[in-house]
């Protein structure tokens, strides 16, 4: 069955560097999307993609956050001077449509020390 | 803002028995609902969609929605210990879709 998958898992980073998130959704969908949950809260949604741009995007999804689809398989979230409140389980998901459901993958969790 | 409200729980219920999880939403011209399941340190998986009033019944899941009273449910029946998760109200806006608001979800314990 196909899914989404995620690289890497677990990423640590310094506060104030970069970190790419990587993401391949499922090979047929056409619309993307970041979440992030930071520990013990709510999935909150960051950024939505379709057709090469940015579709829909929530007030979290700063000019430090920024997303990139570099190739006809991979999903890129960029951020460019991570904060400590960086710091969560960042998941990326894929639908086929956009009013179909969306499916999700493993996630990369980010610790910004 | 769209709201999106649930019971954090923890919802306990015997094993076999019925667990009720409910979902509360504010934007009226949403159209379509989702339920995920959430184990703890996983990413959500989709167990359920729904789109019309009335149920919509799937193995030992049934999803409710009521527009009207803007309420969605879930139902599991013979509820089973490996259902211990926190179950999630997925809601995409009336705008384009995309964006979805999440409930904080509810905490269900089922206990053997």
């Amino acid at each position: 069955e196909p899914e989404v998958t995620q690289t890497p898992s677990h990423q640590v980073t310094q506060m104030g560097q970069e970190v790419i998130l990587r993401c391949v959704p499922i090979s047929n969908h056409l619309y993307f999307y970041w979440y992030r949950q930071i520990l013990g809260q709510k999935v909150e949604f960051l950024v939505s993609f379709y057709n090469n741009e940015i579709s829909e995007k929530s007030e979290i999804f700063d000019d430090q956050f920024s997303v990139e689809r570099p190739d006809g398989s991979n999903f890129t979230l960029k951020i460019r001077s991570t904060k400590l409140e960086d710091s969560a389980m960042y998941f990326c998901a894929s639908s086929l449509d956009s009013a179909n459901e969306q499916f999700f993958g493993p996630g990369t969790r980010l610790t910004v020390l | 803002q769209k709201e999106v409200e649930q019971n954090s729980g923890p919802l306990s219920v015997p094993e076999g028995a019925i667990a009720s999880l409910n979902c509360t939403y504010s934007d009226r011209g949403s159209q379509s609902f989702f339920w995920y399941r959430q184990y703890s340190g996983k990413s959500p998986e989709l167990i359920m969609s729904i789109y019309s009033n009335g149920d919509k019944e799937d193995g030992r899941f049934t999803a409710q929605l009521n527009k009207a009273s803007q309420y969605v449910s879930l139902l599991i029946r013979d509820s089973q210990p490996s259902d211990s998760a926190t179950y999630l109200c997925a809601v995409p806006s009336s705008g384009g879709y995309q964006k979805v608001t999440f409930g904080t979800g509810t905490k269900l314990q089922v206990i053997p």
